[in-house]
C-alpha cells in the first residue's frame, strides 16, 4: 500500500493568519497531487491540484510540490473560520487512477 | 462542473439485510468509478474500482461477495452491501473519473452514511 502521511493535528491558527499543511508520500512515481477539504459528515471537495514541482496559487490557496523530497504542502492565507475543516492530501499513484488519501489534518481557525 | 449524485445519503438497516447505494454521473459519462469507505476519524480507503461493462476490481481485504458492485452503464454504478453487520456501518463515498470530469480529477458524490443496527 502506497502511503500518504499527514499530521492529524488539530492545527489551530488565528483568523487572518497563514495555515500551513504538510504531506509526504512514499510512491516516488506519483505524478498528480491533490488537496481536498472535508467538513464533518460531508464528502471531500477539491481545493487544489498540482502536477509539477514548484508553487501553484489559486486565490488564498497555494500548493507547493517537491517531488525530490516527496513532499506536498498547502498554504492558506488570510485564514477564515469557515476554513476550519479536515484537509486531505491525495496522491495519484504511478499505476491506476484511484487516489490514495492521507488521514487528513484537522484545521481550526479561531476568531 | 461535473456532478456525481449519490443516493441514499443516509440509510439505517437491520443486521443481515442488504443495502444498495447508487452513484450517478449527471452530466458526463464515467467509464471508471471508485468506491471509498471512511470510518470516523479515519481516511478514505479505496474499496474497489468499478469499470463500465466489466467486473469490478477489489482492493485487498475487501470481500467481493459482500460488497457487490455493478457498473452497467456509463452513468451508473451501484454498491450493494449484502448481509450487513454493525461493523459495516461507515460512510461510503463514490467518485467518478470520466472524459467530462477533467483529465485525472475525481469528482466525489455526497456520500452515503450506513448504520447497521
Amino acid at each position: 500500500q502506497k502511503e500518504v502521511e499527514q499530521n492529524s493535528g488539530p492545527l489551530s491558527v488565528p483568523e487572518g493568519a497563514i495555515a500551513s499543511l504538510n504531506c509526504t508520500y512514499s510512491d516516488r512515481g506519483s505524478q498528480s497531487f491533490f488537496w481536498y477539504r472535508q467538513y464533518s459528515g460531508k464528502s471531500p471537495e477539491l481545493i487544489m491540484s498540482i502536477y509539477s514541482n514548484g508553487d501553484k496559487e489559486d486565490g488564498r490557496f497555494t500548493a507547493q510540490l517537491n517531488k525530490a523530497s516527496q513532499y506536498v504542502s498547502l498554504l492558506i492565507r488570510d485564514s477564515q473560520p469557515s476554513d476550519s475543516a479536515t484537509y486531505l492530501c491525495a496522491v495519484n499513484p504511478s499505476s491506476g487512477y484511484a487516489l490514495n488519501f492521507g488521514k487528513g489534518t484537522s484545521l481550526l481557525v479561531t476568531p | 462542473g461535473a456532478v456525481v449524485s449519490q443516493h441514499p445519503s443516509r440509510v439505517i438497516c437491520k443486521s443481515g439485510t442488504s443495502v444498495k447505494i447508487e452513484c450517478r454521473s449527471l452530466d458526463f459519462q464515467a467509464t471508471t468509478m471508485f468506491w471509498y469507505r471512511q470510518f470516523p476519524k479515519q481516511s478514505l480507503m479505496l474499496m474497489a474500482t468499478s469499470n463500465e461493462g466489466s467486473k469490478a476490481t477489489y482492493e485487498q481485504g475487501v470481500e467481493k461477495d459482500k460488497f457487490l458492485i455493478n457498473h452497467a452503464s456509463l452513468t451508473l454504478s451501484t454498491l450493494t452491501v449484502t448481509s450487513a453487520h454493525p461493523e459495516d456501518s461507515s460512510f461510503y463515498i463514490c467518485s467518478a473519473l470520466g472524459p467530462g470530469a477533467g483529465a485525472n480529477v475525481l469528482t466525489f458524490g455526497a456520500g452515503s452514511r450506513l448504520t447497521v443496527l
